[in-house]
C-alpha cells in the first residue's frame, strides 16, 4: 500500500542547533502537509506544499517538496525550546480523499 | 468559533463496556475523521466520512462503529471495549479539498481512553 516513511524517529538537540526531518513516499503525492504536535496536544497544521521543487519558509522553518513530489523535508534553524514536539508529514495521493501520514519525528531540545 | 470539539477528554472503561466518543465541528466542513494515536504508531485512521450520510473504513476499523449524525457531528462507538483499544483518539475535519487552507485537517484536542 501507499506509505510515507519519516526519519529520524527521534532527535535530541542542544538549543541553537539545527534540525531536519525527512519524508519519503512510495508514491507520487499531489501535495504534502506538515503538522506539529506539542506534548499532550493535538496535531496543528503548519504548511502545505503543492508544486514540484517548492520551498517555503516560516521564520526559522524551511519546508521543501522534492522535484519528483515523492519526498519532503522540514529544516529548523537554531532550535528553541518552543520547537519541542512531534513533526508529522502527510501527503495526499490519488483521489485526495485521505491523507497518508508519516509516523512523525519527535524533537527534544536541551536548553 | 470552537473548531473541532470532542468529548469526553478522559475515560476509563472496563473490558466489555461500551461507550461513544462525540465529535462536532462548527466550520461547515464536509469531511470528518477519527484517528487513534499510539506510541510509535503515528496517527492511524479508524473511520472517515467524506460527506453527510457516508462513512468508510480506514486502516484500523475493527471494534469500532461510527455515525455521521449530520454535517456537524461524527461519533465513534466502541461496542465492547478491549485493552487493545487503550489509546488517544482524535476527531478531525476538513473542508473543500480544492481550497487552501480548506484542504488542511483540523483536529480536536483528543480523548484519552483507558480500557482495564
Amino acid at each position: 500500500g501507499q506509505q510515507v516513511m519519516q526519519i529520524p524517529q527521534y532527535q535530541h538537540v542542544q538549543e541553537g542547533e539545527d534540525f531536519t526531518t525527512y519524508c519519503n513516499s512510495s508514491t507520487t503525492l499531489s501535495n504534502i502537509q506538515w503538522y506539529k504536535q506539542r506534548p499532550g496536544g493535538h496535531p496543528v497544521f503548519l504548511i502545505q506544499l503543492v508544486k514540484s521543487g517548492e520551498v517555503k519558509k516560516q521564520k526559522r522553518l524551511t519546508f521543501q517538496f522534492g522535484e519528483a513530489k515523492k519526498n519532503s523535508s522540514l529544516h529548523i534553524t537554531a532550535t528553541q525550546t518552543t520547537d519541542v514536539g512531534t513533526y508529522f508529514c502527510a501527503g495526499y495521493a490519488g483521489n485526495n480523499r485521505k491523507l497518508i501520514w508519516g509516523l512523525g519525528t519527535s524533537l527534544a531540545v536541551n536548553p | 468559533n470552537a473548531g473541532v470539539t470532542q468529548t469526553p477528554k478522559f475515560q476509563v472503561l472496563k473490558t466489555g463496556q461500551s461507550m461513544t466518543l462525540q465529535c462536532a465541528q462548527d466550520m461547515n466542513h464536509n469531511s470528518m475523521y477519527w484517528y487513534r494515536q499510539d506510541p510509535g504508531m503515528g496517527l492511524r485512521l479508524i473511520y472517515y466520512s467524506a460527506s453527510e450520510g457516508t462513512t468508510d473504513k480506514g486502516e484500523v476499523p475493527n471494534g469500532y462503529n461510527v455515525s455521521r449524525l449530520n454535517k456537524r457531528e461524527f461519533s465513534l462507538r466502541l461496542e465492547s471495549a478491549a485493552p487493545s483499544q487503550t489509546s488517544v483518539y482524535f476527531c478531525a475535519s476538513r473542508g473543500l479539498r480544492t481550497l487552501i487552507p480548506g484542504n488542511t485537517i483540523y483536529f480536536g484536542e483528543g480523548s484519552w481512553l483507558t480500557v482495564v
